[in-house]
């Protein structure tokens, strides 16, 4: 079945320095990825929509240069936490779909635990 | 417009009994509906998907769902409850086809006792 790969997997960085994750579809090609933040306790929240070759969509409230989405390729979406501060300590998720599969439903990475100090 | 509704934060149920998870869901569209589960720090995992075929979905673990469009629910139940179903339940709805924006419920902590 579809394998979403994210990495790392935990990630422990100071305030003020930029922390890149990035997830990979292993056995499929996903034009387009999506990008979650957990806060403890709560919900998954979209935080934009990947998509190869072409600028990110990102979810009012977002910043866009804050969050830096790159997806260069048909297997490979990074997000880039820049400046990061403790408000930004989180748990990000990504996910994507198989466009080949012959069902609808969404596989998701492991999550990276994001700790600002 | 789309949107979910995960009736109940927290559901405690003992070991052998039944598990309902109830998920009420809102769409302009026609719906697709999922039930996923997160263990704690992980990932989510797909239990079961409703894509406009039988309404009534039969999931991993034993889990089922039965998508009811005049009630517009999406209830997730289980006949015998097991220690490892204690997690993270969440119940999610996207519009049916291409890549569309995908809504999580608040989700549910269901939580099994012996």
């Amino acid at each position: 079945g579809a394998v979403v790969s994210q990495h790392p997997s935990r990630v422990i960085c100071k305030s003020g320095t930029s922390v890149k994750i990035e997830c990979r579809s292993l056995d499929f090609q996903a034009t387009t990825m999506f990008w979650y933040r957990q806060f403890p306790k709560q919900s998954l929240m979209l935080m934009a929509t990947s998509n190869e070759g072409s600028k990110a969509t990102y979810e009012q409230g977002v910043e866009k240069d804050k969050f830096l989405i790159n997806h260069a390729s048909l297997t490979l979406s990074t997000l880039t936490v820049t400046s990061a501060h403790p408000e930004d300590s989180s748990f990000y998720i990504c996910s994507a779909r198989d466009p080949t599969a012959s069902f609808y439903g969404y596989t998701f990475g492991s999550g990276t635990r994001l700790t600002v100090v | 417009a789309q949107s979910v509704t995960q009736l109940d934060s927290h559901v405690s149920v003992s070991e052998g009994t039944p598990v309902l998870l109830r998920c009420n869901y809102s769409s302009s569209y026609s719906p697709s509906l999922f039930w996923y589960v997160q263990h704690p720090n992980k990932g989510l995992q797909l239990l079961l998907k409703y894509t406009s075929a039988a309404t009534l979905v039969k999931g991993i673990n034993g889990f089922e769902a039965e998508f009811k469009k005049s009630e517009t629910s999406f209830h997730l139940t289980k006949p015998s409850a097991h220690m490892s179903d204690t997690t993270e339940y969440y119940c999610v709805v996207t519009q049916s086809g291409g890549y569309q924006k995908v809504t999580f419920g608040t989700g549910t902590k269901l939580q099994v006792i012996p």
